[in-house]
């Protein structure tokens, strides 16, 4: 069974573009959660969705979003980017909100 | 919310040496997870364990929920065991399944 996926898996932008992340879950995972990992702050919940509902959402600003497919599938997007924002972004899929969680391969992201 | 603390934050061992990873959590959970960082970045699965004890080859690990602690134990240790290692836990309301992470044990197995 293909594990979680995300891409793209490394990626740089300049301060003010914005950025589109990806991740496909395991197959017949529903749930989708988003964490940032910085030297700093450690690993950090972003937000979680399970049937195309976010379920829940960390205490980041408003400038970072996401979203869930019907297929489960998920995206987040960050606006307005950041200095600070350059991190690991890790998505994690499980069948369901209280299960197991397995994490893919990760995207990181460089703000100069 | 939920406290997460690991220790130590470091460790260091020649290989074929024992160790013991420790996990203390503030308040009841109903998931707890244990992870190994590779050196790519990715968190690798090692144990689902909110309660009781597990045991996959060489690793091993106990939680004690009433007690609010987890051990994660790594016998004969060999190079490859290198990296951090992270306890997560999630309170489970029902409604959501977030983790939350400690800031993990960075352990070095040296030849």
């Amino acid at each position: 069974k293909a594990g979680v996926t995300q891409t793209p898996r490394y990626l740089i932008k300049t301060r003010g573009q914005q950025v589109t992340l990806s991740c496909s879950p395991i197959s017949g995972h529903r749930s989708v959660s988003w964490y940032q990992q910085t030297p700093g702050q450690g690993l950090q919940f972003l937000f979680e969705y399970f049937s195309e509902t976010q379920r829940n959402k960390g205490n980041f600003p408003g400038r970072f979003s996401g979203r869930q497919f019907s297929n489960s599938r998920s995206e987040m997007n960050v606006s307005t980017l950041e200095l600070g924002d350059s991190a690991l972004y890790l998505c994690a899929s499980g069948k369901g909100l209280e299960s197991e969680q397995f994490f893919g391969p990760g995207t990181r992201l460089t703000v100069l | 919310g939920i406290q997460v603390e690991q220790s130590p934050p470091d460790l260091i061992l020649q290989e074929g040496a024992n160790s013991t990873l420790r996990c203390n959590f503030s308040d009841s959970v109903n998931n707890l997870q244990w992870f190994h960082q590779n050196p790519w970045g990715q968190l690798i699965n090692l144990f689902y364990i909110p309660s009781g004890t597990k045991q996959n080859g060489r690793l091993s690990a106990t939680t004690v929920a009433t007690e609010r602690y987890s051990l994660l134990y790594i016998s004969s240790s060999q190079t490859t065991d290198s990296g951090v290692y992270f306890c997560a836990v999630a309170r489970g309301s029902g409604n959501t399944g977030k983790l939350i992470f400690g800031q993990g044990t960075t352990l070095q197995v040296k030849p």
